[in-house]
């Protein structure tokens, strides 16, 4: 079946380490690639998104993406981790061939150790 | 600018009773979208209208569920009558173009 894969269900770190978080997708066709934050007691929103050209993307805070077309991925990172990055953070697609329908995976929980 | 708003932000209710859920987009924005994340799973589309009309309502569970966007403008979901499994987190979008806005979402829970 189509759909999205996060590998980790929580992720515990503490301040200052590095994040990456995986997101592999099953679609075989073209995809536009999204990462949406949703901190505690507020809106899910969009951290970053890859439509086409330079597979190295950056967002907001700090974070990027890297598309690897071959591994149906897009693993999101951070060098260096805040407190205030404690979150929800869901992968998305939206395969061409569904218009604007999102798929989402099931979220990573990131906790932050000050 | 207002975000994307949702009432309530929380419901409790009996099953086999009725519940309606409204959502304000952003002013402008075309597209609604309706999403449900339930007992922690991933969030799934439920259904997009683009004004007033339905473009995709491939991921509504049941005919239990009616949603509606009378004038395009603010939508609403009703579940008649709720079962235990429509717990969960009902969140609305709207979007002008490709970027989807989310509203704060309303928690459902069914007793």
């Amino acid at each position: 079946a189509q759909s999205v894969s996060q590998h980790n269900h929580h992720v515990i770190l503490s301040e200052a380490a590095s994040l990456e978080l995986g997101c592999n997708y099953s679609y075989g066709g073209t995809v536009n690639l999204f990462w949406y934050v949703q901190y505690p007691g507020q809106h899910l929103q969009l951290l970053l998104k890859y439509f086409s050209g330079d597979p190295l993307v950056k967002g907001i805070k700090g974070f990027e993406a890297e598309f690897i077309k071959s591994k149906f991925s897009f693993n999101l990172r951070k060098p260096s981790v805040q407190w205030s990055d404690t979150a929800e953070y869901f992968c998305a697609v939206i395969p061409y061939s569904s218009a604007s329908k999102i798929i989402f995976g099931s979220g990573t929980r990131l906790s932050i150790r000050p | 600018e207002a975000g994307v708003t949702q009432f309530p932000s929380h419901s409790v209710i009996e099953k086999g009773q009725t519940v309606t859920l409204r959502c304000d987009p952003i002013s402008g924005h075309d597209n609604l979208y309706w999403y449900r994340r339930v007992m922690g799973k991933e969030i799934k589309f439920l259904l997009h209208f683009v004004k007033e009309s339905k473009q995709d309502e491939s991921g509504m569970p049941n005919n239990r569920f009616l949603a509606e966007r009378t004038g395009g403008t603010y939508s609403t979901l009703k579940v008649q009558p709720a079962e235990l499994e429509d717990s969960g987190v009902y969140f609305c979008a709207s979007s002008r173009g490709e970027e989807q806005f989310f509203g704060p979402g309303t928690r459902l829970t069914v007793l």
